[in-house]
């Protein structure tokens, strides 16, 4: 079936240090993978997104690795800050026929201490 | 241009009445879809919409209609609110090879009593 989960439901880190927030991933058929960011009270907001023909993908701090062998996805974030304190998920995309599905996880709270 | 609008951002009802959650884009996106979320629960995908005219089922539909008559419409039906459908609603769009995953509205907390 399909299911999307996160290993650590919070994560809690001092300003400056990396942050890596993990996500399995169960369906073989996904093709797209997208992190989100969550504010309270806000709707998730695109952070980064990685092909399932790619293994990694850098942004702007951040960095999304994909492992299709094990079906695990990491969001890593360089240099943590009070603004990346937020949930954060993971969402696999599935297309079949024509339709496509955007799958989420349960979320991982990251709490960045100053 | 405006994105994803969601109406109303707050509502309260009670047990039996009936509603309607707008969501409109003015991005001339093809695809549509409505999550509720819940704690603990991440988002969980209602119903969704490939293009005007077509909708389908997403993992938690009972309790929900919706419609695509246009482009840029998607409203959300609670035909008979019950409390279990306290929630935060949110509606998305994307285009047909979304490259930027999925635009999201500012969400809906619908409280039923």
């Amino acid at each position: 079936g399909e299911s999307v989960g996160l290993h650590l439901p919070t994560l809690s880190v001092q300003e400056g240090d990396n942050s890596i927030i993990n996500c399995a991933y169960s369906n073989s058929a996904s093709d797209y993978f997208i992190w989100y960011k969550q504010e309270s009270g806000k709707g998730p907001q695109f952070i980064i997104d990685i092909r399932s023909n790619m293994d990694k993908r850098q942004g702007q701090r951040v960095t999304v690795l994909l492992n299709k062998t094990v079906k695990h996805l990491s969001l890593q974030i360089a240099a943590t800050q009070p603004g990346d304190s937020a949930v954060y998920f993971c969402a696999e995309k599935i297309t079949q026929g024509g339709s496509e599905k955007l799958v989420f996880g349960k979320g991982t709270k990251l709490t960045v201490n100053p | 241009n405006a994105g994803v609008t969601q109406t109303p951002k707050f509502q309260v009802l009670k047990t039996g009445q009936s509603m309607t959650l707008q969501c409109a884009q003015d991005m001339n996106h093809e695809y549509m879809s409505w999550y509720r979320q819940d704690p603990g629960m991440g988002l969980r995908l209602i119903h969704y919409s490939v293009g005007a005219g077509i909708t389908d089922q997403g993992e938690v539909p009972n309790g929900y209609n919706v419609s695509r008559s246009t482009t840029e419409d998607f409203p959300l039906r609670l035909l008979s609110a019950a409390p279990s459908q306290t929630s935060v609603y949110f509606c998305a769009s994307s285009r047909r090879t979304a490259r930027n995953g999925y635009t999201f509205g500012s969400g809906t907390r619908l409280t039923v009593v």
